[in-house]
């Protein structure tokens, strides 16, 4: 069983960047390591998704270094918008996902 | 796209009430799941469907029914609601499994008195 370990909260500032550590050191080879954002009253929503190295797209960047027990999501000059849950996901054995309580991250002006 | 759509948005039921929530999806996903939420916690998948007619449990099933008769609809029913099942339910779904990135609906916050 893949479990991810994140911290619970975190509290940045407006234009600073913002990483969220997850540990995962169960990953099996093939699985994906899957980032979802939630807001208050709102479902979540697919942020990012890598295997390896880094990825990056318009929203936020992934790092997962080689041995792949950990990756870090980096969101670039945060604003108050940001402040949300962030949820490191990976599959348990049945191939489905477990979202866990997330990181509560709060923007402060 | 609509994308996912849930209804009602709200509702409270009486102990021993039974409805059914809604959810619908135009993106012909293949898959679609139940979640329910409580507060400060994460999500907890209740059922889910691969498949028009294909149904399977999650990890909190009991107290619920769903059915999966179009590709498009994933009803959620409560056969007699209980205090323990106030919540917030999701409904997600994705194009070939879990592993797919999940869209989400905007949820329906159930009180059960």
């Amino acid at each position: 069983l893949a479990k991810t370990t994140q911290p619970i909260s975190m509290d940045s500032y407006e234009g600073q960047e913002v990483n969220i550590t997850c540990s995962h050191n169960n990953i099996a080879t093939n699985d994906y390591i899957t980032w979802y954002q939630q807001f208050p009253s709102q479902g979540p929503r697919f942020i990012i998704q890598g295997y390896k190295t880094k990825v990056t797209n318009e929203v936020a960047s992934l790092f997962i270094p080689a041995d792949r027990k950990s990756s870090t999501l980096s969101l670039p000059r945060v604003s108050l918008s940001d402040t949300a849950v962030y949820y490191c996901l990976l599959p348990n054995r049945d191939d489905k996902i477990i979202f866990g309580k997330g990181t509560r991250l709060h923007i402060l002006p | 796209n609509a994308g996912v759509t849930q209804t009602p948005k709200f509702q409270v039921l009486k102990t021993g009430q039974s409805m059914t929530l809604q959810c619908a999806q135009d993106m012909n996903h293949e898959y679609m799941s139940w979640y329910r939420q409580d507060p400060g916690m994460g999500l907890r998948l209740i059922h889910y469907s691969v498949g028009a007619g294909i149904t399977d449990q999650g990890e909190v099933p009991n107290g619920y029914n769903v059915s999966r008769s179009t590709t498009e609809d994933f009803p959620l029913r409560l056969l007699s609601a209980a205090p323990s099942q106030t919540s917030v339910y999701f409904c997600a779904s994705s194009l070939s499994g879990f592993r797919d990135e999940q869209f989400f609906g905007p949820g329906t916050r159930l009180t059960v008195l």
